[in-house]
Protein backbone atom coordinates (compact mmCIF):
# COMPACT_ATOMS: atom_id res chain seq x y z
CA UNK A 1 0.00 0.00 0.00
CA UNK A 2 1.04 3.69 -1.39
CA UNK A 3 2.26 5.41 2.05
CA UNK A 4 2.84 9.42 1.49
CA UNK A 5 4.62 11.04 4.37
CA UNK A 6 5.50 14.63 4.83
CA UNK A 7 6.82 16.90 7.35
CA UNK A 8 7.28 18.88 9.29
CA UNK A 9 2.75 18.69 10.19
CA UNK A 10 3.29 21.95 11.47
CA UNK A 11 5.69 24.89 10.73
CA UNK A 12 5.78 28.38 12.28
CA UNK A 13 7.87 30.65 10.35
CA UNK A 14 8.96 34.63 10.52
CA UNK A 15 7.83 36.66 7.41
CA UNK A 16 11.08 36.70 5.51
CA UNK A 17 12.56 33.18 5.98
CA UNK A 18 12.96 30.41 3.94
CA UNK A 19 11.95 27.16 4.61
CA UNK A 20 11.26 23.46 2.79
CA UNK A 21 8.65 20.81 3.37
CA UNK A 22 9.44 17.34 2.51
CA UNK A 23 6.96 14.73 1.01
CA UNK A 24 7.79 10.88 0.94
CA UNK A 25 6.34 8.33 -1.12
CA UNK A 26 6.74 4.22 -0.43
CA UNK A 27 6.21 2.88 -4.34
CA UNK A 28 7.25 4.18 -7.93
CA UNK A 29 5.43 6.74 -9.00
CA UNK A 30 6.06 9.78 -11.28
CA UNK A 31 3.00 11.79 -10.68
CA UNK A 32 2.80 14.05 -7.89
CA UNK A 33 0.62 16.73 -6.98
CA UNK A 34 1.22 19.48 -4.63
CA UNK A 35 -2.41 21.60 -3.33
CA UNK A 36 -2.87 24.14 -0.32
CA UNK A 37 -6.23 24.03 1.85
CA UNK A 38 -6.92 27.34 3.40
CA UNK A 39 -9.09 26.61 7.01
CA UNK A 40 -12.75 25.71 6.15
CA UNK A 41 -11.91 25.62 2.71
CA UNK A 42 -11.45 23.32 -0.29
CA UNK A 43 -8.15 22.70 -2.02
CA UNK A 44 -6.42 24.50 -4.80
CA UNK A 45 -3.77 22.93 -6.76
CA UNK A 46 -0.28 24.05 -6.81
CA UNK A 47 1.85 22.45 -8.94
CA UNK A 48 2.18 19.10 -10.91
CA UNK A 49 5.15 17.48 -11.31
CA UNK A 50 5.45 14.49 -13.86
CA UNK A 51 8.76 13.30 -13.85
CA UNK A 52 12.20 12.86 -12.30
CA UNK A 53 13.92 16.43 -11.82
CA UNK A 54 10.52 17.96 -12.75
CA UNK A 55 10.37 21.69 -11.11
CA UNK A 56 7.91 24.33 -10.89
CA UNK A 57 8.03 28.02 -9.48
CA UNK A 58 5.03 30.10 -8.26
CA UNK A 59 6.08 33.45 -6.41
CA UNK A 60 7.39 32.32 -3.34
CA UNK A 61 6.90 29.12 -3.80
CA UNK A 62 9.02 26.04 -5.47
CA UNK A 63 8.13 22.56 -5.56
CA UNK A 64 10.82 19.67 -7.19
CA UNK A 65 10.63 15.71 -7.58
CA UNK A 66 13.18 13.08 -7.35
CA UNK A 67 11.62 9.94 -8.10
CA UNK A 68 14.76 8.05 -7.74
CA UNK A 69 14.59 9.16 -4.03
CA UNK A 70 10.75 9.27 -3.99
CA UNK A 71 10.81 12.54 -2.83
CA UNK A 72 9.37 15.80 -3.45
CA UNK A 73 10.18 19.38 -1.76
CA UNK A 74 8.18 22.26 -1.49
CA UNK A 75 10.35 25.50 -1.21
CA UNK A 76 8.99 28.39 0.57
CA UNK A 77 11.32 32.10 -0.09
CA UNK A 78 10.67 34.94 1.99
CA UNK A 79 8.04 33.97 3.61
CA UNK A 80 4.54 36.31 3.89
CA UNK A 81 1.28 35.97 6.02
CA UNK A 82 -0.83 35.54 2.89
CA UNK A 83 1.03 32.04 2.31
CA UNK A 84 -0.12 30.41 5.99
CA UNK A 85 -2.19 27.54 4.82
CA UNK A 86 -2.18 23.50 5.00
CA UNK A 87 -0.23 21.87 2.59
CA UNK A 88 -0.53 18.84 0.80
CA UNK A 89 1.19 16.78 -1.51
CA UNK A 90 -0.28 13.43 -2.94
CA UNK A 91 1.12 10.74 -5.06
CA UNK A 92 -0.97 8.64 -7.83
CA UNK A 93 -1.17 5.32 -8.40
CA UNK A 94 -1.90 4.19 -12.51
CA UNK A 95 -5.16 2.46 -11.32
CA UNK A 96 -5.54 6.71 -10.19
CA UNK A 97 -5.96 6.26 -6.73
CA UNK A 98 -4.44 9.64 -4.95
CA UNK A 99 -2.74 9.59 -2.00
CA UNK A 100 -2.36 12.40 0.40
CA UNK A 101 -0.06 13.17 2.49
CA UNK A 102 -0.84 13.97 6.43
CA UNK A 103 -0.48 17.99 5.60
CA UNK A 104 1.81 20.73 6.72
CA UNK A 105 0.12 23.75 8.58
CA UNK A 106 2.07 26.49 7.91
CA UNK A 107 2.08 30.19 10.02
CA UNK A 108 3.91 32.56 8.75
CA UNK A 109 4.07 35.57 11.58
CA UNK A 110 4.97 38.93 11.04
CA UNK B 1 -13.32 29.41 -14.82
CA UNK B 2 -15.23 26.12 -14.79
CA UNK B 3 -15.91 25.13 -11.28
CA UNK B 4 -16.81 21.57 -9.67
CA UNK B 5 -19.92 22.24 -7.87
CA UNK B 6 -21.24 20.52 -4.95
CA UNK B 7 -24.64 20.10 -2.89
CA UNK B 8 -25.67 20.59 -0.42
CA UNK B 9 -23.20 22.76 1.43
CA UNK B 10 -24.12 21.12 4.81
CA UNK B 11 -26.13 17.81 5.41
CA UNK B 12 -27.47 17.18 9.05
CA UNK B 13 -28.48 13.44 9.80
CA UNK B 14 -29.82 11.00 12.19
CA UNK B 15 -27.51 8.11 12.45
CA UNK B 16 -28.76 4.85 10.49
CA UNK B 17 -30.36 6.99 7.38
CA UNK B 18 -29.37 7.12 3.88
CA UNK B 19 -27.67 10.22 2.57
CA UNK B 20 -27.19 11.29 -0.65
CA UNK B 21 -24.16 13.71 -1.72
CA UNK B 22 -24.01 15.57 -4.93
CA UNK B 23 -21.51 17.05 -7.19
CA UNK B 24 -21.33 18.58 -11.02
CA UNK B 25 -18.25 17.61 -12.33
CA UNK B 26 -16.40 20.53 -14.66
CA UNK B 27 -18.11 19.41 -17.89
CA UNK B 28 -15.46 17.95 -20.37
CA UNK B 29 -13.93 16.25 -17.27
CA UNK B 30 -13.14 12.37 -17.12
CA UNK B 31 -12.45 11.21 -14.23
CA UNK B 32 -14.14 11.54 -11.16
CA UNK B 33 -13.41 10.92 -7.22
CA UNK B 34 -14.90 11.16 -4.08
CA UNK B 35 -12.60 12.00 -0.79
CA UNK B 36 -13.25 12.70 2.91
CA UNK B 37 -11.79 14.93 5.44
CA UNK B 38 -12.44 14.15 9.05
CA UNK B 39 -12.21 17.88 10.88
CA UNK B 40 -8.39 18.56 10.81
CA UNK B 41 -6.98 15.25 9.45
CA UNK B 42 -5.55 14.66 6.14
CA UNK B 43 -7.78 14.13 2.61
CA UNK B 44 -8.85 10.32 2.64
CA UNK B 45 -9.14 9.00 -0.90
CA UNK B 46 -12.70 6.96 -0.92
CA UNK B 47 -13.25 5.91 -4.74
CA UNK B 48 -12.46 6.85 -8.71
CA UNK B 49 -14.53 6.65 -11.21
CA UNK B 50 -14.12 6.55 -14.86
CA UNK B 51 -16.01 5.44 -17.92
CA UNK B 52 -18.59 4.98 -16.00
CA UNK B 53 -17.11 2.11 -13.59
CA UNK B 54 -15.38 2.40 -10.35
CA UNK B 55 -11.99 2.62 -11.19
CA UNK B 56 -10.12 2.32 -7.53
CA UNK B 57 -12.10 2.42 -4.05
CA UNK B 58 -10.22 2.08 -0.88
CA UNK B 59 -10.82 0.14 2.26
CA UNK B 60 -13.34 2.83 3.94
CA UNK B 61 -15.60 2.53 0.26
CA UNK B 62 -17.22 -0.61 1.93
CA UNK B 63 -20.54 -1.88 0.89
CA UNK B 64 -22.62 0.75 2.55
CA UNK B 65 -21.19 3.38 -0.02
CA UNK B 66 -21.97 3.22 -3.67
CA UNK B 67 -21.58 5.93 -6.65
CA UNK B 68 -23.83 6.79 -9.55
CA UNK B 69 -23.11 9.06 -12.67
CA UNK B 70 -26.82 8.60 -13.75
CA UNK B 71 -27.03 11.31 -16.06
CA UNK B 72 -24.42 13.42 -18.20
CA UNK B 73 -23.61 15.93 -15.72
CA UNK B 74 -24.29 14.58 -11.54
CA UNK B 75 -21.96 12.46 -9.84
CA UNK B 76 -23.28 11.18 -6.54
CA UNK B 77 -22.35 9.45 -3.38
CA UNK B 78 -24.85 7.54 -1.78
CA UNK B 79 -24.19 6.28 2.17
CA UNK B 80 -27.05 3.66 2.59
CA UNK B 81 -27.05 3.54 6.71
CA UNK B 82 -24.72 6.26 8.30
CA UNK B 83 -23.18 6.10 11.30
CA UNK B 84 -21.31 8.54 13.62
CA UNK B 85 -17.84 7.79 12.45
CA UNK B 86 -19.36 9.10 8.30
CA UNK B 87 -19.54 12.62 9.82
CA UNK B 88 -17.03 14.39 8.04
CA UNK B 89 -16.42 17.21 5.18
CA UNK B 90 -16.35 15.28 1.77
CA UNK B 91 -15.13 16.54 -1.19
CA UNK B 92 -15.81 15.70 -5.05
CA UNK B 93 -13.46 16.29 -7.22
CA UNK B 94 -12.45 16.11 -11.43
CA UNK B 95 -10.00 15.75 -13.83
CA UNK B 96 -9.62 15.94 -17.84
CA UNK B 97 -6.47 13.56 -18.16
CA UNK B 98 -4.81 11.36 -15.69
CA UNK B 99 -1.68 13.63 -15.25
CA UNK B 100 -3.36 16.61 -14.36
CA UNK B 101 -4.09 18.09 -11.44
CA UNK B 102 -7.66 17.40 -10.06
CA UNK B 103 -10.82 20.52 -9.39
CA UNK B 104 -11.99 20.11 -5.92
CA UNK B 105 -15.62 21.18 -5.02
CA UNK B 106 -16.07 23.41 -1.97
CA UNK B 107 -17.28 20.00 -0.31
CA UNK B 108 -20.51 19.00 1.69
CA UNK B 109 -20.05 19.06 5.58
CA UNK B 110 -22.05 16.11 6.96
CA UNK B 111 -22.87 15.78 10.36
CA UNK B 112 -24.38 12.88 12.27
CA UNK B 113 -26.48 12.83 15.06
Amino acid sequence: ELKVEQNPLFLSMQEGKNYTIYCNYSTTSDRLYWYRQDPGKSLESLFVLLSNGAVKQEGRLMASLDTKARLSTLHITAAVHDLSATYFCAVDTNAGKSTFGDGTTLTVKP
Amino acid sequence: EPEVTQTPSHQVTQMGQEVILRCVPISNHLYFYWYRQILGQKVEFLVSFYNNEISEKSEIFDDQFSVERPDGSNFTLKIRSTKLEDSAMYFCASRKKGNQPQHFGDGTRLSIL
